[in-house]
């Protein structure tokens, strides 16, 4: 199994600033996602986070709005820049595990409230 | 392209009776197909996965669903519903395999009446 935490929980930010979500995993994990879920509304992915290299984005996310990183296996940071009201939602953190056999297991983060006025 | 069609935004049952909240998928290819629940303030936890073994699949807290590849559905069901059932739903599909990249309906809001 795997553990996930973000940091921070949930914050009120000022449109036009900057904030950055931490995602944290117990171990070592190849796979790593960013999920976005607005008001009311289902989950998104926004991108796939690739460490030591470029994050892929889905369709409709850019780096420019929503750049992450990925120092190493355990570690991610999505950042939503310049924000605006329509930013607002919940950002999930996501890993897939290996399980015994060919398996994978999927994880979802307790997810970061975001609240932009 | 994939998609998933969760019938009925709330579903509201009595303590005892039958959970049944429905999902019709699409799927260009073999599809791997997910229920998640989600607790108020809570993140995702896994119920249930079909990944082309046997089509009823059994998870967690008594939950159970059947892959119907003629209906393209995977029906998510509980013999007899607990207050603590209340919660959302999510059925997902993965794009292609077990990749992670996990495509979600619009989910399913259970309330359990004493």
């Amino acid at each position: 199994s795997a553990v996930i935490s973000q940091k921070p929980s949930r914050d009120i930010c000022q449109r036009g600033t900057s904030l950055t979500i931490q995602c944290q995993v117990d171990s070592q994990v190849t796979m790593m996602f960013w999920y976005r879920q607005q008001p009311g509304q289902s989950l998104t992915l926004i991108a796939t986070a690739n460490q030591g290299s470029e994050a892929t984005y889905e369709s409709g996310f850019v780096i420019d709005k929503f750049p992450i990183s990925r120092p190493n296996l355990t570690f991610s940071t999505l950042t939503v820049s310049n924000m605006s009201p329509e930013d607002s939602s919940i950002y999930l953190c996501s890993v897939l595990t290996p399980v015994q056999g060919q398996s994978y297991e999927q994880y979802f983060g307790p997810g970061t409230r975001l609240t932009v006025t | 392209a994939q998609s998933v069609t969760q019938l009925g935004s709330h579903v509201s049952v009595s303590e005892g009776a039958l959970v049944l909240l429905r999902c019709n998928y699409s799927s260009s290819v073999p599809p791997y197909l997910f229920w998640y629940v989600q607790y108020p303030n809570q993140g995702l936890q896994l119920l249930l996965k079909y990944t082309s073994a046997a089509t009823l699949v059994k998870g967690i807290n008594g939950f159970e669903a059947e892959f119907k590849k003629s209906e393209t559905s995977f029906h998510l069901t509980k013999p007899s519903a607990h207050m603590s059932d209340a919660a959302e739903y999510f059925c997902a599909v993965s794009a292609s395999g077990n990749t992670g990249k996990l495509i979600f309906g619009q989910g399913t809001t259970l309330q359990v009446k004493p």
